[in-house]
């Protein structure tokens, strides 16, 4: 069975622009959650979705949105792009959300702001 | 915000020595995941132990829990130069209505000895 899959792999932005991260998780899963790994912050919960329905979202400015699709693929989109935004942006698929069941990462996107 | 914290923060043996990595969390949980990080990819899962188990195998991993000291241990057994890697603990929980994610600790960075 195929794993959680991330696109782009790698990321290099201009400050100001906007980007947007796709995610497709494993097959049969609903829940999609994304988080945002820094040296300093370590990782951080941005948001997770269910059965297209955000479910809950982390404390990260409104310029972190995201949604998700019938086929439960998600994308995540960072506007107006700030330099602290350089990170490695990872989701994680789960069949009934990670609070119940196991969670399996992509292998991330790693964006670079300049 | 940071769940809770692994000790130690970095850990080097020797090549077939036992490992053994420490996880502590502030609120109560629904389950507690364990993963392994290699140089800042994807998160690998290890190993997933529910509220109401106190300890879990799988191959040369041994996981305990114990809620009433809020602690979780994960002991890697005959390690490998494979192993090095970082290794987070990871928290999810009921929230509300909803959940919050996965809550991560900080991590131990493992170095295997040849």
């Amino acid at each position: 069975k195929a794993g959680v899959t991330q696109t782009p792999r790698y990321l290099i932005k201009t400050r100001g622009q906007q980007v947007t991260l796709s995610c497709s998780p494993i097959s049969g899963h609903r829940s999609v959650s994304w988080y945002q790994q820094t040296p300093g912050q370590g990782l951080q919960f941005l948001f997770e979705y269910f059965s297209e329905t955000q479910r809950n979202k982390g404390n990260f400015p409104g310029r972190f949105s995201g949604r998700q699709f019938s086929n439960s693929r998600s994308e995540m989109n960072v506007s107006t792009l700030e330099l602290g935004d350089s990170a490695l942006y990872l989701c994680a698929s789960s069949f009934w959300g990670a609070e119940n069941t196991e969670a399996f990462f992509g292998q991330g996107t790693r964006l670079t702001v300049v | 915000s940071q769940q809770g914290e692994e000790d130690p923060q970095a850990l080097s043996i020797q090549e077939g020595e036992n490992a053994t990595m420490n996880c502590s969390y502030k609120t109560s949980i629904n389950n507690l995941q364990w993963y392994r990080q290699n140089s800042g990819r994807g998160l690998v899962h290890l190993i997933l132990i529910r509220s109401n188990e106190r300890e879990k195998h799988s191959g040369r991993l041994r996981v305990t829990l114990d809620t009433s000291k809020k602690s979780s241990s994960l002991l890697i057994t005959a390690s490998r130069a494979a192993d090095t890697a970082s290794y987070f603990c990871a928290t999810g929980r009921r929230a509300g209505g909803g959940a919050d994610g996965l809550t991560f600790g900080k991590g131990t960075h493992l170095i295997i000895q040849p």
